[in-house]
């Protein structure tokens, strides 16, 4: 039974295309993130969700934009992808003010040419 | 700025050899720092670390914190060609219910 699963797992898209990255969770967790990891492998956090409600929103371009239809899901869609957002997007979860473990989704990796 | 800063970068080692990785540390109002391993996909947990855990052990990795001197290390012995990977090492800040991670460190093990 997956814990966190993301789809698609890869994605190829051209400059200026819109693109949408689904995220279950089915561990019982309250709080769902998204975070970049780039070409470098420097993983950084975008959005955090609480009970569908956001609560962590960094300096993300606004052509990024989460929604969490419940707790369990969070979605991320992109709009007028740019070469720059090519890197692997990882969803996450965890149980709210826990300071602690996040259970990882396996990724999917964008790719805009 | 919280931050985390990892080194060395990247390490290459034959297999049996022991390594140790570092993880130094700012935050405000610390409460714990977490160490996680990425293999081809997505990042898993390894250690948490707290004031009232400041060691820990499971197998041939275990991991120390040093509160006053605002690190920790992550130590392999007898590596094998499985634990190539990148350790990733993270903090929640002060306020807000999310990990700050560092760059990583890329470890190869060559057989």
């Amino acid at each position: 039974d997956t814990a966190v699963s993301q789809t698609p797992k890869y994605l190829v898209t051209q400059m200026g295309n819109d693109k949408s990255i689904k995220c279950e969770q089915n561990l019982g967790h309250d709080t769902m993130y998204w975070y970049k990891q780039d070409s470098k492998k420097f993983l950084k956090i975008m959005f955090s969700y609480n009970n569908k409600e956001l609560i962590i929103n960094e300096t993300v371009p606004n052509r990024f934009s989460p929604k969490s239809p419940d707790k369990a899901h969070l979605n991320l869609h992109i709009n007028s992808l740019e070469l720059g957002d090519s890197a692997v997007y990882f969803c996450a979860s965890s149980h709210y003010g826990a300071y602690g473990e996040l259970f990882f989704g396996e990724g999917s990796r964008l790719t805009v040419l | 700025e919280d931050k985390v800063v990892q080194s060395p970068l990247s390490l290459v080692v034959h297999e049996g050899d022991t390594v140790t990785l570092n993880c130094s540390y700012e935050v405000t109002n610390f409460r714990s720092l977490l160490w996680y391993k990425q293999e081809k996909k997505a990042p898993t947990f390894l250690f948490m670390l707290t004031s009232s855990g400041i060691e820990k052990k499971s197998g041939r990795l275990s991991s120390i914190l040093d509160k006053k001197e605002l690190f920790s290390i992550l130590n392999i012995t007898a590596t094998q060609t499985g634990d190539s990977a990148i350790y990733l090492c993270a903090v929640p800040p002060r306020y807000g219910n999310k990990l700050v991670f560092g760059a990583g460190t890329i470890l190869r093990v060559k057989s």
